[in-house]
């Protein structure tokens, strides 16, 4: 079956513009979680959502958001881009939830902002 | 919640040789789970852990769960080149069961 989709792979964006992020869980997933990848801080916890609500957040500043829809799928937005939200972005989907389900990553979506 | 904490953060060595990394927590964790990320991948799932004092092998790889379930270990005999990459370990966000926290991760460097 698919794996995990998101798109797009590579972006580049200036200071102070917006970005959306899109994944596409595994089929029957229900559960999408988001990660923020950088070289000093590892994989760092954005967002977790089930059934369209977010249920747990990381320490994030207002400026990431997210959703899901109703098929599952899952978009992150990132508004007034600063230099360091340059990343890789990551979605990972499960069945349930993180913890008692294993995650299955996606190949994500790498932000630079210039 | 807990961030757990990997050494070493980088290991360089030569094919054929062992390999261990370590993952500990101040406080109890309910589970871990173990992850390897290849340069330029995604991280992949490789096991997950539950009961104290737990052992499961994968080929050349042994994964342990401490008895006080606070630390974990993965052991690599004689690797290989195709063991390089990052190994990350995770716990549940104790504030939440939907979360994984990762450590860091140790960057394993395999030259034949």
């Amino acid at each position: 079956k698919a794996g995990v989709t998101q798109t797009p792979r590579y972006l580049i964006k200036t200071r102070g513009q917006q970005v959306t992020l899109s994944c596409s869980p595994i089929s029957g997933h229900r559960s999408v979680s988001w990660y923020q990848q950088t070289p000093g801080q590892g994989l760092q916890f954005l967002f977790e959502y089930f059934s369209e609500t977010q249920r747990n957040k990381g320490n994030f500043p207002g400026r990431f958001s997210g959703r899901q829809f109703s098929n599952s799928r899952s978009e992150m937005n990132v508004s007034t881009l600063e230099l360091g939200d340059s990343a890789l972005y990551l979605c990972a989907s499960s069945l349930v939830g993180a913890g008692a389900n294993v995650l299955t990553f996606g190949a994500g979506s790498r932000l630079t902002v210039l | 919640g807990q961030q757990v904490m990997q050494i070493p953060q980088y290991q360089h060595v030569q094919e054929g040789e062992d390999f261990t990394t370590y993952c500990n927590s101040s406080t109890t964790l309910s589970n871990i789970q173990w992850y390897k990320q290849r340069p330029g991948g995604h991280p992949v799932f490789l096991i997950q852990l539950v009961k104290s004092g737990e052992v499961k092998k994968q080929k050349r790889l042994t994964f342990q769960f401490g008895e006080a379930k606070k630390n974990s270990s993965l052991h690599i005999t004689a690797t290989q080149t195709t063991d390089v990459g990052t190994y990350f370990c995770a716990d549940q966000d104790s504030n939440s069961g939907y979360a994984l926290n990762f450590g860091k991760g140790t960057s394993l460097l395999v030259t034949p």
